[in-house]
């Protein structure tokens, strides 16, 4: 059963702490995207990777961190230096670069007080 | 930077009437994508169509694309109460990213 599969669902955390959202996937996919969404807007780029051990900054990469030791992983860390953090996250994945149809995860709604 | 912007941002029309949704962008584009969101859920790719392709079908869903006037549209066909949902159009921008318009969110009323 192949796919994108993001945890947990749902995250709280307090003000000052960093906190590192899950992504993996099945698909064999070299690319993968982490995309911030915030109510009634669309997708704002974080970071992206075209191949394990390398990513580059997206949109709005300020205070977030992202490591691909794996194809299959590529976890973001939202630090205590991101001022806004509360946001729904998605992870995406695609065969190799952005000219190709993206999938994405249920995503992770994130809520920082 | 928004590459792509839809039109209109809601929409609400009644069960078995077409849907017409538009997009708009700016730079020139390799290919253009449109997805849907149900609420509170990750994306779903719905169409991918080519630079040079004007038009394409896929079930109830017909896209347009218009490169001299820098536009899409996206056709929903006979539209049904699991249609109800956000569409977002979204561009190559460069070679490595997609750029995601604000969406149209779409209601289907029984």
């Amino acid at each position: 059963d192949g796919g994108i599969t993001q945890s947990p669902k749902y995250l709280f955390r307090k003000e000052g702490q960093n906190v590192t959202l899950s992504c993996e996937q099945n698909l064999n996919h070299d690319a993968m995207y982490w995309y911030r969404q915030d109510p009634g807007q669309g997708l704002r780029l974080i970071y992206y990777s075209q191949i394990v051990n390398d990513f580059q900054k997206g949109d709005i990469a300020e205070g977030y961190s992202v490591s691909r030791e794996k194809k299959e992983s590529f976890p973001l860390t939202v630090t205590s230096a991101q001022k806004n953090p509360t946001a729904f996250y998605l992870c995406a994945s695609s065969i190799a670069g952005s000219i190709y149809e993206q999938y994405f995860g249920p995503g992770t709604r994130l809520t920082v007080t | 930077s928004q590459q792509g912007e839809e039109d209109p941002q809601a929409l609400s029309i009644q069960e078995g009437e077409n849907a017409t949704m538009n997009c708009s962008y700016k730079t020139s584009i390799n290919n253009l994508q449109w997805y849907r969101q149900n609420s509170g859920r990750g994306l779903v790719h719905l169409i991918l169509i080519r630079s040079n392709e004007r038009e394409k079908h896929s079930g109830r869903l017909r896209v347009t694309l218009d490169t001299s006037k820098k536009s899409s549209s996206l056709l929903i066909t006979a539209s049904r109460a699991a249609d109800t949902a956000s569409y977002f159009c979204a561009t190559v921008q460069g070679a490595q990213k997609l750029v995601f318009g604000q969406g149209t969110r779409l209601t289907i009323n029984p």
